[in-house]
């Protein structure tokens, strides 16, 4: 099946400072879609993201569904602590089928 | 908005009881439901697609007579973990698929915590 590489696998960062993580695939999605998951909680949906090229914003956040559809990042603007926890993104194909990366641990340092 | 809820969040069993968790969506209608299993620190595993009055499609390698799914209205679906043991402790998260015009969605659920000693 379709695999999707997240990177980093984590980071640790100083509040304040702004955050890049992206996913990426050898096939193409329909659909990108970014979760925050903090400790024993179900994953949040933060951002979500339809169409090739489009670029979204939430908040701090902001996310861009790549033009060749195989990738997308989101990035996040001046870390607060409350940010820390695990990203994920997810790649879907309309059919029921959705992908997730492996996740982005991260740690936001006050 | 699309809340979904699981329920219980926690749950203690002995070895070899049943345990059911139930996944509703609670304001939108859900043909598809996903169950999820995950381990400390580690990414999302798809266990089975759950689909309103049909059988679940099981992931390679999940034992369906072990993971019972049922999915009998659009808003609630079951995870029965029959005969369980300490290995299947874990956390099973679900998420309903919100269905757009031309877009899927998933939206999950907080998430059941078992334990079985």
């Amino acid at each position: 099946g379709q695999q999707l590489n997240q990177s980093p696998q984590s980071m640790f960062i100083q509040e304040g400072e702004d955050v890049s993580m992206n996913c990426t695939s050898s096939s193409i999605f329909n659909t990108w879609l970014w979760y925050k998951q903090d400790p024993g909680e179900g994953p949040v949906l933060l951002i979500a993201l339809y169409k090739a090229g489009e670029l979204t914003s939430n908040g701090r956040l902001t996310a861009q569904f790549g033009i060749t559809r195989k990738d997308s990042f989101l990035n996040i603007s001046a870390s607060i602590p409350s940010d820390v926890g695990i990203y994920f993104c997810a790649g879907g194909t309309n059919n029921n089928d959705m992908r997730f990366g492996a996740g982005t641990r991260l740690t936001v340092k006050p | 908005g699309a809340v979904v809820s699981q329920h219980p969040s926690r749950v203690i069993c002995k070895s070899g009881t049943s345990v059911k968790i139930e996944c509703r969506s609670l304001d939108f209608q859900a043909t598809t439901m996903f169950w999820y299993r995950q381990f400390p620190k580690q990414s999302l595993m798809l266990m089975a697609t759950s689909n309103e009055g049909s059988k679940a499609t099981y992931e390679q390698g999940v034992e369906k007579d072990k993971f019972l799914i049922n999915h009998a209205s659009l808003t609630l679906s079951t995870l029965t973990v029959t005969s369980a043991h300490p290995e299947d402790s874990s956390f099973y998260i679900c998420s309903a698929m919100k269905v757009a015009v031309s877009t899927d969605t998933q939206y999950f659920g907080p998430g059941t915590r078992l334990t079985v000693l």
